[in-house]
C-alpha cells in the first residue's frame, strides 16, 4: 500500500458526460501529479501540484482540469468525454525535492461509452 | 528536452537465469532515474532511484541498478528472476533543468518462464 488513495476505482460513462476523479496523497507529501495510461499512449503526465499551486503542466487537454485542495487532496475533472478518453488515471504524490520518488494510488479506470 | 527510451517491448528469462531491463535517457542537466515496476490492474511500484553518488543502487525485492553517464543508460538488473518478479517496468527521468517533471519511458514487460 503506498498510501495514496483514489476514488472511484472503477468509472463508467457516457460520451459528452463530466467527471470528477480524487486523490488523497501520503501524508506529509505536497506534490501531487496526475497521469493517464492507455494501451496505445503509455504513462503520459498530465498535470502536477505543489501545494495548491499548479507546478507542472504535461500532455492535458482543454477539457481537463485539475485542482488542489489546501487539505492537499486534488481533484481531476474531465468534461466532454470521448472514447478516446478511456483509460486508466493515475494519482502520484511525492515530498517537496526533486530527488523524491513519486508514489502511485491504484488508479482509477474509466471507460466511456 | 528530457527523454526516456527502453528499446525492448518484452524480455523473457527463465527462472533462476539473471536478468536485464534496458533504459537509455536525455537530459539537459543532470539526471534523477528511476525505476518502477507495474503488476495487473494496479498502480506502479517504486522500485529505486539514482540521485548521486554511488553508481550502482540497490532497491526493492533484490532489484539493482547502474547508472553510466558515459552511455547515458540506467539498466535495471536482477542476479536471479522469480516467476513473481513478471510484470511492467518502466525507467522514468526527472531533469533538474526542467522542474520537477518525471519522463516514464514506453515500459517494458518482463516475462520469467518457470
Amino acid at each position: 500500500d503506498s498510501g495514496v488513495t483514489q476514488t472511484p476505482k472503477h468509472l463508467i460513462t457516457a460520451t459528452g458526460q463530466r467527471v470528477t476523479l480524487r486523490c488523497s496523497p501520503r501524508s506529509g507529501d505536497l506534490s501531487v501529479y496526475w497521469y493517464q495510461q492507455s494501451l496505445d499512449q503509455g504513462l503520459q503526465f498530465l498535470i502536477q501540484y505543489y501545494n495548491g499551486e499548479e507546478r507542472a503542466k504535461g500532455n492535458i487537454l482543454e477539457r481537463f482540469s485539475a485542482q488542489q485542495f489546501p487539505d492537499l487532496h486534488s481533484e481531476l475533472n474531465l468534461s466532454s468525454l470521448e472514447l478516446g478518453d478511456s483509460a486508466l488515471y493515475f494519482c502520484a504524490s511525492s515530498g517537496g525535492g526533486t530527488g523524491f520518488e513519486q508514489y502511485f494510488g491504484p488508479g482509477t479506470r474509466l471507460t466511456v461509452t | 528536452a528530457q527523454s526516456v527510451a527502453q528499446p525492448e517491448d518484452q524480455v523473457n528469462v527463465a527462472e533462476g537465469n539473471p536478468l536485464t531491463v534496458k533504459c537509455t535517457y536525455s537530459v539537459s542537466g543532470n539526471p534523477y532515474l528511476f525505476w518502477y515496476v507495474q503488476y495487473p490492474n494496479r498502480g506502479l511500484q517504486f522500485l529505486l532511484k539514482y540521485i548521486t553518488g554511488d553508481n550502482l543502487v540497490k532497491g526493492s525485492y533484490g532489484f539493482e541498478a547502474e547508472f553510466n553517464k558515459s552511455q547515458t543508460s540506467f539498466h535495471l538488473k536482477k542476479p536471479s528472476a522469480l516467476v513473481s518478479d513478471s510484470a511492467l517496468y518502466f525507467c522514468a527521468v526527472r531533469d533538474t533543468n526542467y522542474g520537477q517533471n518525471f519522463v516514464f519511458g514506453p515500459g517494458t514487460r518482463l516475462s520469467v518462464l518457470p
